[in-house]
């Protein structure tokens, strides 16, 4: 069974100032690695995903994540943030189970 | 539009009333599930199903039932609801293939008082 850890339940940040949100997982197979993104009052949805191939993905909206094997992790980042990224982030794994496992979510707010 | 409608949005009801959560999708997936969302736990699933007539338990499945009867439709059921199943509840539905997303409803806040 595979596991997710959010290293950050909440982070502050300044309007155009960068962040990183940290998501490490466990698994001893084969993963498939998304972060999801939950506006208020609002349902989940898909920010960007890694299958295979490049370890860097990047969403259509500035974010980028990073696969590392070596150090089980998939970090979250964008170099500059808008207001309108406030949101909760959850980091997600899957491998051979089918099962989606969350991480505990990361609170963003973003400050003018 | 491709999407996963639950019912209520919103709902309140009494300890021991049986209510149940509707989920559809219209995107003949296989694979559907139902997750709750507690502050500080992130989502946990409580029943998950393969395809139709294929249930099996997640990680939080006490005081929960499902069925899965037809391809599109995935209902929760809380026979006996209880304060602690105060909750945010999603469902969300994905293909069989292990390299897809899943894509979710917009959630159903139940307060069970």
């Amino acid at each position: 069974a595979q596991s997710v850890t959010q290293l950050d339940s909440q982070v502050p940040v300044f309007e155009e100032a960068p962040v990183e949100l940290r998501c490490n997982y466990s698994s001893s197979v084969s993963v498939y690695l998304f972060w999801y993104v939950q506006y208020p009052n609002q349902g989940l949805q898909l920010l960007l995903k890694y299958l295979s191939g490049s370890t860097l993905v990047e969403s259509i909206n500035g974010f980028e994540a990073e696969f590392n094997k070596s150090q089980t992790s998939f970090h979250l980042r964008k170099p500059s943030v808008h207001i309108s990224d406030t949101a909760e982030y959850f980091c997600a794994v899957t491998s051979n189970d089918y099962k989606l496992s969350f991480g505990a979510g990361t609170t963003v707010t973003v400050r003018a | 539009e491709a999407q996963v409608t639950q019912n209520p949005r919103y709902l309140i009801t009494v300890t021991g009333k049986k209510l149940t959560v509707t989920c559809s999708q219209n995107m003949n997936h296989e694979y559907m599930s139902w997750y709750r969302q507690d502050p500080g736990l992130g989502l946990r699933q409580i029943y998950y199903s393969m395809n139709v007539e294929v249930t099996d338990k997640g990680d939080v499945p006490e005081g929960y039932k499902v069925s899965r009867k037809e391809k599109r439709n995935f209902p929760l059921i809380l026979e006996s609801p209880s304060p602690n199943q105060t909750s945010l509840y999603f469902c969300a539905s994905r293909t069989g293939r292990l390299n897809t997303e899943a894509f979710f409803g917009q959630g159903t806040r139940l307060t069970v008082v």
